[in-house]
């Protein structure tokens, strides 16, 4: 089946330093890659959206500015947290999949961020 | 607005059986998709349902009724490694998943 990879597995950052996590897909080609906070006994929360070689879609109360992404290839998304703050500190999941028809989306094993 | 609704919390004695339910009120409808999630992992595929009827797949069957919106997952013989949290998602008329907020299923022996 379809494979997605996250890396790192777990990161411990200081308050105001930037942290990058990068999302790929194994054995196939994700035009679309989503990217979720989910905060402890809490369901998943989509941040945004993001589509191989334009800007990614925000949802609302999202900081664009603040959480950067760049889905520069077919398999690879990446997510900077800019100016991390204790806060952002949460549990970041990608998932990829084909748009317009695709019945899954392909979940990485996510990363435990913690911001001190 | 759009609408996932699901109980917070079940709670089940091994080897029995559990059914959860899941409501929903989406614009549009483009399946509708159960996942397990352990705690502190990535949620992981279960099932999906785009027409009306269940299906099953191992100890595991998912059932739809587009008309009341409406699904539920059935859960057998169970085992205490399926105390997870259980969440429902459906694709709306863009194809964008909307979740709910997961049912925490316990197990007791």
């Amino acid at each position: 089946g379809a494979v997605v990879s996250q890396h790192p597995s777990w990161v411990i950052c200081k308050s105001g330093t930037s942290v990058k996590i990068e999302c790929r897909s194994l054995d196939f080609q994700a035009t679309t890659m989503f990217w979720y906070r989910q905060f402890p006994k809490q369901s998943l929360m989509l941040m945004a959206t993001s589509n191989e070689g334009s800007k990614a879609t925000y949802e609302q109360g999202v900081e664009k500015d603040k959480f950067l992404i760049n889905h520069a290839s077919l398999t690879l998304s990446t997510l900077t947290v800019t100016s991390a703050h204790p806060e952002d500190s949460s549990f970041y999941i990608c998932s990829a999949g084909v748009p317009m028809g695709s019945y899954e989306q392909y979940f990485g094993p996510g990363t435990r961020l913690t911001v001190t | 607005g759009q609408n996932i609704d699901q109980p917070t919390e079940m709670t089940a004695t091994e080897g029995a059986i559990v059914q959860i339910n899941c409501t929903y009120q989406t614009s549009g409808f483009n399946g509708l998709f159960w996942y397990q999630q352990h705690a502190g992992e990535a949620p992981t595929f279960l099932s999906y349902n785009v027409l009306d009827g269940l299906e099953e797949k191992g100890r595991f069957s998912s059932f739809l009724s587009r008309s009341k919106g409406y699904s539920y997952l059935l859960l057998k013989e169970l085992q205490m490694k399926d105390s997870a949290s259980y969440l429902c998602a459906v694709k709306d008329s863009n194809y964008q998943l909307i979740w709910g907020a997961g049912t925490k299923l316990i197990i007791k022996p």
